[in-house]
């Protein structure tokens, strides 16, 4: 069975810090996609990025960057240099890889807010 | 990108009665569809997998015959929550899914009184 757990259910931090928000995954599928959401107060998730499980590279888009590490099941996000409108709840999310008809798992997401 | 809407985005209704909520693939058809629910600060759960021209696959512990599913089309998935009770006052979120791509609609926020 899959399972995504989000060890930290709420984060503060003031604006300009740096913050990361883990991730572990388990899954007996040898191919898989990991993804992370971010849900504002809206309620609408907002896809932030997917990675399957051939590219163990870290990835960077702005001040976001994510670490994959399939050796400790983990794929972690940093926010770096934080800001207010980052304030919401963030899903990382695991699913089969190309078979279709596949839901995602969801972790039980992690809160974060940001002080100015 | 692909869209996807719902609709209605927010439904207050009383107890006993029940609700539709549309999901619609806007621009592209999806054979997939699937329906998740939030409770108030959780995560998302699915609850059923719904595919086009056959019959909705439900997760354990959710009702069949309380949550209506139905893919009519290649556009179009239903939700129907029958005989609404306040338990049932939750956020509910479709995906559709386009060659292994999930796209998630925005929501419904449902509230029973």
């Amino acid at each position: 069975a899959q399972k995504v757990t989000q060890a930290q259910t709420e984060i503060s931090v003031v604006e300009k810090e740096d913050v990361t928000l883990d991730c572990v995954y388990e899954t007996r599928d040898t191919t898989y996609y990991l993804f992370w959401y971010k849900q504002p107060p809206s309620g609408e998730l907002v896809f932030l990025i997917r990675r399957n499980s051939f590219d163990e590279q870290n990835e960077i888009s702005g001040r976001y960057s994510w670490n994959f590490q399939k050796s400790t099941s983990s794929f972690n996000f940093t926010i770096t240099a934080s800001q207010v409108v980052d304030s919401a709840v963030y899903f990382c999310a695991l699913s089969e890889l190309y078979s279709g008809n596949t839901p995602l798992v969801f972790g039980k997401g992690t809160r974060l807010s940001v002080i100015a | 990108g692909a869209v996807v809407s719902q609709h209605p985005s927010r439904v207050i209704c009383k107890s006993g009665t029940s609700v539709k909520i549309e999901c619609r693939s806007l621009d592209f058809q999806a054979t997939t569809m699937f329906w998740y629910r939030q409770f108030p600060k959780q995560s998302l759960m699915l609850m059923a997998t719904s595919n086009e021209g056959s019959k909705a696959t439900y997760e354990q512990g959710v009702e069949k015959d309380k949550f209506l599913i139905n893919h009519a089309s290649l556009t179009l998935s239903t939700l129907t929550v029958t005989s609404a009770h306040p338990e049932d006052s939750s956020f509910y979120i479709c995906s559709a899914e386009s060659t292994y791509e999930q796209y998630f609609g925005p929501g419904t926020r449902l509230t029973v009184t």
